[in-house]
């Protein structure tokens, strides 16, 4: 089936440390994945994109793996700041035949970072 | 924001009677989306378009109808809101194939 999930609902850490948050996917098709962070009250913002000839991928303190075996992507945070706090979805991009593609999205895991 | 306003911003209406929230862009983009975004569910694709009076189902379009008549403007209408309609929806926008879309403030609907 077309379905993007999140092993941990709630994540918290100590400000400075690393936060890795997992999403696992079941589409094998899917060449296209996408983090995006959201704080309260806001949309969600892009954070950083991968596509599945790459396993790995890095930003600005953000890192993103994908394991295409398992079908399992993760988003690596350093040194968490206070400023991360917020939920955070992966997302999987399902083309169509026509050109038409769009985006399926996890359920979201909360990090709260703590000082 | 990139160019995508959501009209309005709240909004209280009562179970049966109709409503339409609006997105509006400024980038042009080909695509367009409205999701809506519940506890436990993240979020969910409602209706999708990919051009003008081009438009196409999500996973939870029951209830719903969309349209687009300009390139700048995709309306979601719900024609006789229903209690369980109550959400957040998200206008989000995107170049299309593979690449980010972009996502508008939302529109907090509760039906009463």
């Amino acid at each position: 089936g077309e379905s993007v999930g999140l092993h941990l609902p709630t994540l918290s850490v100590q400000e400075g440390d690393n936060s890795i948050i997992n999403c696992a996917y079941s589409n094998s098709a899917s060449d296209y994945f996408i983090w995006y962070k959201q704080e309260s009250g806001k949309g969600p913002q892009f954070i950083i994109d991968i596509r599945s000839n790459m396993d790995k991928r890095q930003g600005q303190r953000v890192t993103v793996l994908l394991n295409k075996t398992v079908k399992h992507l993760s988003l690596q945070i350093a040194a968490t700041q206070p400023g991360d706090s917020a939920v955070y979805f992966c997302a999987e991009n399902l083309d169509f035949s026509g050109g038409y593609n769009k985006l399926i999205f996890g359920a979201g895991t909360r990090l709260a970072v703590h000082p | 924001d990139a160019g995508i306003t959501q009209s309005p911003r709240h909004k209280v209406t009562e179970t049966g009677t109709p409503v339409t929230l609006r997105c509006h862009q400024t980038e042009n983009h080909r695509y367009m989306y409205w999701y809506r975004q519940d506890p436990g569910h993240g979020l969910r694709l409602i209706h999708y378009s990919y051009g003008v009076k081009d438009t196409d189902k999500g996973e939870v379009s029951d209830g719903y109808s969309v349209s687009r008549s300009k390139t700048e403007d995709f309306l979601l209408t719900l024609e006789s809101a229903t209690s369980s309609q109550t959400s957040v929806y998200f206008c989000a926008i995107s170049v299309g194939g593979r690449t980010e879309a972009f996502f508008g403030q939302g529109t907090r609907l509760t039906v009463v």
